[in-house]
């Protein structure tokens, strides 16, 4: 089941730059999505949706962005700081989630040096 | 803020028994989950459960796993004779809006 895919498991960047993360879905029914982060030991902590309906949404440090012609998301971080360092994981569900399953990609590990 | 409570920490078992894996959700949120996250691999919907019923479940959801809110505020779920596949962090989730995940339980099957 390959539904959700971050293709790159992990991603290196300076303190301070831009770390962009990536995410692509298969499923066009798919119509929220939602990043994640998580630290070892602790569960998935919520950073930002997006609905299908927008393709920008933006909070403070970070903003995601949706093209759905190329079923493609993405996290922006601006700017980096070391306590970004964790796991992403991009999701996706049908609905606005009230009740729905979210399907997970794989995640990517960000480093972020100081 | 208010955190979605997970109980044990770790719980390690033989292969065949059951075991009970305890959340507290956010108190007002009225959807809850089980998610699990193998070693390595993604995490993965078990199951969804909304106005005391499952809602939605998985293919993994089989007939040894089972789901319960006992009183107003645990959400609990059974796998009835463990295999040492049942291995895993087992994220419990309440939402209102969106999914709030508890810090896990790691089931250690031996």
């Amino acid at each position: 089941d390959q539904q959700v895919k971050q293709n790159s498991p992990s991603l290196s960047v300076q303190e301070g730059r831009i770390s962009i993360l990536n995410c692509d879905y298969t499923n066009s029914m798919f119509d929220y999505f939602l990043w994640y982060k998580k630290y070892p030991a602790e569960g998935p902590t919520f950073l930002i949706s997006i609905s299908s309906i927008k393709d920008k949404n933006e909070d403070g440090r970070f903003t995601v962005f949706l093209n759905k012609s190329a079923k493609h998301l993405s996290l922006h971080i601006v700017p980096s700081q070391p306590g970004d360092s964790a796991v992403y994981f991009c999701a996706a569900s049908v609905g606005d989630n009230q009740g729905g399953k979210l399907i997970f990609g794989q995640g990517t590990e960000l480093s972020v040096k100081p | 803020e208010p955190e979605v409570t997970q109980t044990p920490s770790h719980q390690v078992t033989q292969m065949g028994q059951e075991v009970i894996l305890r959340c507290v959700p956010i108190s007002n949120h009225l959807y809850f989950y089980w998610y699990r996250q193998i070693l390595g691999q993604k995490v993965e919907f078990l199951v969804s459960f909304y106005n005391n019923e499952i809602s939605e479940k998985s293919e993994i959801f089989d007939d040894q796993f089972s789901v319960e809110r006992p009183d107003g505020s645990n959400f609990t779920l059974k796998i009835r004779s463990t295999k040492l596949e049942d291995s895993a962090m087992y994220f419990c989730a309440s939402s209102e809006n969106r999914p709030n995940f508890g810090p896990g339980t790691r089931l250690t099957v031996t």
